[in-house]
This record gives structure tokens, sequence and C-alpha cells, in this order.
């Protein structure tokens, strides 16, 4: 069945660039997501990539799409401690009824 | 972006009573709703997809009879748990998309559920 993987665990400094990354199974994914929760809330859609796309930026937010390896990535450059939360990839593919695959998520821990 | 609203955030009730949990679309047409349970430091485990007017699609595992799910209108999807035991205290997150072929799925804040 399909699957989404992710690390579990990041730590990063303060002000360096922090790099999720996910890896998937689902050859016919046609959106990829990245989404934020922080403690005890509910999740924020922080970006999104269609599958035909490499490569997003949206502020300090960078995704790299790799579909031969079926790889994404989120890059937070300069990140502060208030991006420190879970963040979780997730896929879709178009045939699925809307529903998204879950990765298990990613802590980030932001140290100053 | 659009905006999902859950209610309660957080509910404690007693062995055996039920909890009703809703889901509102604030300024758009839902026409399929998710609800999830995620465990601690866990993923979102989906429940079951709703769509307006028609019965919830459950994953497997999931009693029907037990999550009782209700999208009666495009803006309003309800979760009652009945009957609820101890093991059913968790996090509860819906969320909601609108059209055929939607990017984004929308989420609520949560409801933190504990049953003693």
């Amino acid at each position: 069945g399909e699957d989404v993987e992710q690390s579990l665990f990041l730590s990063v400094r303060e002000g360096d660039s922090s790099v999720i990354n996910c890896t998937y199974t689902d050859s016919s994914s046609t959106y990829l997501y990245w989404y934020k929760q922080e403690p005890g809330a509910g999740l924020q859609l922080l970006t999104y990539i269609f599958s035909n796309m490499d490569m997003k930026q949206d502020q300090r937010l960078t995704v790299l799409l790799n579909k031969k390896d079926k790889h994404l990535s989120l890059r937070i450059a300069d990140t502060q401690t208030g991006d420190s939360a879970i963040y979780f990839c997730a896929e879709k593919n178009a045939g699925n009824n809307r529903k998204l695959i879950w990765g298990l998520g990613t802590s980030l821990a932001v140290n100053p | 972006g659009a905006v999902v609203s859950q209610h309660p955030s957080w509910v404690i009730c007693k062995s055996g009573t039920s909890v009703k949990i809703e889901c509102r679309s604030l300024d758009f047409q839902a026409t399929t709703m998710f609800w999830y349970r995620q465990f601690p430091k866990q993923s979102l485990m989906l429940m079951a997809t709703s769509n307006e007017g028609s019965k919830a699609t459950y994953e497997q595992g999931v009693e029907k009879d037990k999550f009782l799910i209700n999208h009666a209108s495009l803006t309003l999807s309800t979760l009652t748990v009945t009957s609820a035991h101890p093991e059913d205290s968790s996090f509860y997150i819906c969320s909601a998309s609108q059209g055929h072929m939607n990017t984004e799925a929308f989420f609520g804040q949560g409801t933190r559920l504990t049953v003693v």
C-alpha cells in the first residue's frame, strides 16, 4: 500500500536552515503537502507542490521534489524558535477520494 | 485560507456517556470532511470520510456504531463518540475540502477528549 516516511526528530540552532525530508511510495501522487502542528493544536497547511513541479518557494520555505526518487524536502531558512513544531508530510493521488496519506511527522527543535 | 472551526476544544466525560464534536467550515462549503484521531506523538489516523448528504465511509478497524458521523449540511459535520471508554481518550481533528479536485484540506484546531 501507499506509505510516507519521515525522520522523527531534527534539532537545529536558531538562525540556521532546517531541512526536513520525506519519502513516499505512491508513483501516482498528484499533490504533496507540508503541514505544521504546534503542541495541542490542529494542523496548519504550510505549502504544497504539484507533482509536475520540481521546486516551490514561499518566503522562508523551499520545497524540493524529486519525483524519480519519490523524495520531498522542506527547507526552512533562518529557522526561528517559533518554528519549533511537528512537521507532517502528506501525499494525495487523484483517485483516492481526496484522502491524504500521512507521514509520522518530524519534530523540529530550534535551540537558541 | 479558509477557516474550519472545531468545537469543543477539549472535553472531559464519564465512561458510558456520549460526546458530540462539531466541525464547521466557516467561509466555504465543504463537500467532504475528514475525521482523524491522533495519539500522543503519533501521526494522524484517518477514521472516516464524510460527504454531505450521504453516509460516511469508515476506515478499516473503525467501528461505525461507536463513532457516529453526520454530515447534514455543506458547512457542518459532527462526530459522536458513543458509550465512551477511557481508551477513546485522544485528540480528534477534522478537516474539510471543497470541490472535486481540491488541493487543500483545511483543519480544525482539534478536540482533546478525556474519558474518566
